[in-house]
């Protein structure tokens, strides 16, 4: 079946470190949603990329699309702790169904 | 109201009792989906719905796992004869346009099946 690959599973770094996080699709994907979720809370939509190529940044975070839409990542710049949580990606193909990642759990050492 | 409610919030329940959750989207949002989320997993697509009708079952585990939604409002997933493997957080989410768009997610039902 269709699926997304999320790596790494966890991420443990020093407040002030970047952090990335990568999604990959054996086959192409219409687009590609990234969601966060806190510990103890439900997923939360960050961003939604559709074109090949694609990068769109929100604040300390950047998001991107590659060329051949079967990938994507997401980098943070300089981390605090309130960026401590899970992010998923989540991609479709082609239909309004979404294929979530397994996730990368954020940790930050303060 | 202001967000995707789900309720209850916990359930607890003996294996083999069904089970109903609700879910109240957001007003206007014409999409609806239901997700199992497994403890240190990313939510699996379980079914959508376009206003009141049914259009992607695909995810549903088994027969004994079933989805309405009769007026394209709330939403009730119930789950006949539980077994331990349905515990999991039931995720509801809506979306207010057709096409894949971002999703609001509810709080979550917390299953549990002893």
């Amino acid at each position: 079946g269709q699926q997304v690959m999320q790596i790494p599973q966890y991420q443990h770094v020093q407040e002030g470190e970047d952090f990335t996080t990568y999604c990959n699709s054996s086959t192409t994907l219409s687009n590609i949603q990234w969601y966060k979720q806190r510990p103890g809370g439900h997923p939360v939509f960050l961003i939604q990329l559709v074109k090949s190529g694609e990068v769109k940044k929100q604040k300390r975070l950047t998001f991107q699309f590659g060329e051949a839409k079967k990938n994507s990542s997401l980098h943070i710049t300089a981390t605090q702790t309130t960026d401590v949580g899970t992010y998923f990606c989540a991609g479709s193909f082609g239909n309004e169904k979404l294929t979530f990642g397994t996730g990368t759990r954020l940790t930050i050492i303060p | 109201g202001a967000g995707v409610s789900q309720s209850p919030r916990y359930k607890v329940a003996k294996r083999g009792q069904d089970v109903a959750l609700r879910c109240d989207p957001i007003s206007g949002h014409v999409s609806l989906f239901w997700y199992q989320q497994a403890l240190g997993q990313g939510p699996e697509f379980l079914t959508y719905f376009q206003n009141e009708a049914q259009l992607d079952k695909s995810g549903l585990p088994s027969d004994r796992f079933f989805a309405e939604r009769p007026e394209g409002s709330v939403s009730t997933l119930k789950i006949q004869r539980t077994q331990q493997e349905d515990s999991a957080v039931y995720l509801c989410a809506s979306s207010l346009e057709v096409a894949s768009y971002e999703q609001y997610f509810g709080p979550g039902t917390r299953l549990t099946v002893t």
